[in-house]
């Protein structure tokens, strides 16, 4: 049965920092792996999706990387701003894509 | 592209009520929708996964009975709760998935948040 498991569990920083945020999964039978981003109350935005043949993926501000063989993902924001504030969800996708376990997520908070 | 929509966004029901709730493809045929279902400080679990035009495929411990699902077209499908009781309230998020995609990715729609009274 899949885990995935997101440390930290919340994270303060000051606006303009880098920082770096941690998905790990036990199985490494991947089809995809996913980050999203959720705001309070609201549904999954999607951030950027990994192929399990890919070891990075880029967009704007945000890199993740994908680590089969050690079962790691990281999200890495630059430049931090107020507005990343949000909880963000790694997603793993097994099973034939079907099957997909969440994260608890990882809640940030960035201060002005 | 890909956009999903749900509907309500939010509900309000007595103890013993039936909800439904719908998921709709905007702009894209989906064979295939999923429903979660999200408590306070928990992660998305996955519910059931839907297929138009057959039965759907619950997870262990999802009573079938309770969640009905009905995926009657390639852009729609509903999920009924049943004699909701307190316990059935939560976050309920839907997504499909896209043919198109290289991915097989799921977009996902907003949420519906249920309060059972």
């Amino acid at each position: 049965k899949q885990e995935v498991t997101q440390i930290p569990a919340a994270l303060s920083v000051p606006e303009g920092e880098n920082l770096v945020l941690n998905c790990s999964f036990t199985d490494s039978a991947i089809y995809n792996l996913q980050w999203f981003r959720q705001d309070p109350g609201k549904g999954l935005t999607s951030l950027l999706l990994i192929q399990s043949s890919q070891r990075e993926q880029t967009s704007g501000r945000l890199n993740a990387s994908l680590d089969k063989s050690s079962g790691r993902s990281t999200l890495y924001i630059a430049a931090s701003q107020p507005g990343d504030s949000a909880t963000y969800l790694c997603a793993v996708f097994s099973g034939g894509y079907q099957k997909v376990t969440f994260g608890i997520g990882t809640k940030l908070q960035v201060i002005p | 592209g890909a956009v999903v929509s749900q509907h309500p966004s939010w509900v309000i029901c007595k103890s013993g009520t039936s909800v439904k709730i719908e998921c709709r493809s905007l702009d894209f045929q989906a064979t295939t929708m999923f429903w979660y279902r999200q408590f306070p400080k928990q992660s998305l679990m996955l519910m059931a996964t839907s297929n138009e035009g057959s039965k759907a495929t619950y997870e262990q411990g999802v009573e079938k009975d309770k969640f009905l699902i009905n995926h009657a077209s390639l852009t729609l499908s509903t999920l009924t709760v049943t004699s909701a009781h307190p316990e059935d309230s939560s976050f309920y998020i839907c997504s499909a998935r896209d043919l198109r995609s290289l991915y097989n990715e799921q977009f996902f729609g907003p949420g519906t948040r249920l309060t059972v009274l």
